[in-house]
């Protein structure tokens, strides 16, 4: 059974930082892309960013560019995504999610982050 | 950046009725859409992929069509487990690899 699971999620205050892990089981990892995707209290859901493979290609929405890092390691099943200089508005249930090249075709059950002081 | 935008806003229907909503795309995205249903505390599950194909275990209630801008998503016939919003994403012309603002479906 494919999972994925999200962690290191927390309160933190504005102009902090945080590091969340997705744990990946149940499928060969390293033959996945994936996405990271979150959503705000009472909002939509939005796509922050993708990453390919090997890591030689990564996307990031233009809300998050130069704050967020994505990353993965696939001798460790996992992604990663370092979260800094986080703003109120970066407050949400962040997703991971794993594409297979037509659709995000499994999903975390996410991790909340606050941004608050 | 391709912009999509959905409708309508909420649909508020009875079990065994016919659902039927709309996502536009703001320039082509030939068949590179997908269909997602989100629930309050669950995971986003992906319905349909490239417009109208369903996937993996997803019930034949559910159906896409369309191509270019304009794509619908049918349910044909509600069941009370399909209270929640749904969300299209196109993957034609990404970064960003947009959601679509949501439809929420109400079961009376």
């Amino acid at each position: 059974e494919v999972q994925l699971v999200e962690s290191g999620g927390g309160l933190v205050q504005p102009g902090g930082s945080l590091r969340l892990s997705c744990a990946a089981s149940g499928f060969t990892f390293s033959d996945y892309e994936m996405n990271w995707v979150r959503q705000a209290p009472g909002k939509g859901l939005e796509w922050i960013s993708y990453i390919d493979k090997r890591s030689t290609t990564i996307y990031y929405a233009d809300s998050v560019k130069g704050r967020f890092t994505t990353s993965r390691d696939n001798a460790k099943n996992s992604l990663y995504l370092q979260m800094n200089s986080l703003r109120a508005e970066d407050t949400a249930v962040y997703y991971c999610g794993r594409w297979d090249g037509r659709g995000g075709d499994s999903w975390g059950q996410g991790t909340l982050v606050t941004v608050s002081s | 950046e391709i912009v999509l935008t959905q409708s309508p806003a909420t649909l508020s229907l009875s079990p065994g009725e016919r659902a039927t909503l709309s996502c536009r795309a703001s320039q082509s995205v030939s068949s590179y859409l997908a269909w997602y249903q989100k629930k309050p505390g669950q995971a986003p599950r992906l319905l349909i992929y490239d417009a109208s194909n369903r996937a993996t275990g997803i019930p034949a209630r559910f159906s896409g069509s369309g191509s270019g801008t304009d794509f619908t998503l049918t349910i044909s016939s509600l069941e009370p487990e399909d209270s929640a919003i749904y969300y299209c994403q196109q993957r034609s012309n990404w970064p960003p690899n947009s959601f679509g603002p949501g439809t929420k479906v109400d079961i009376k």
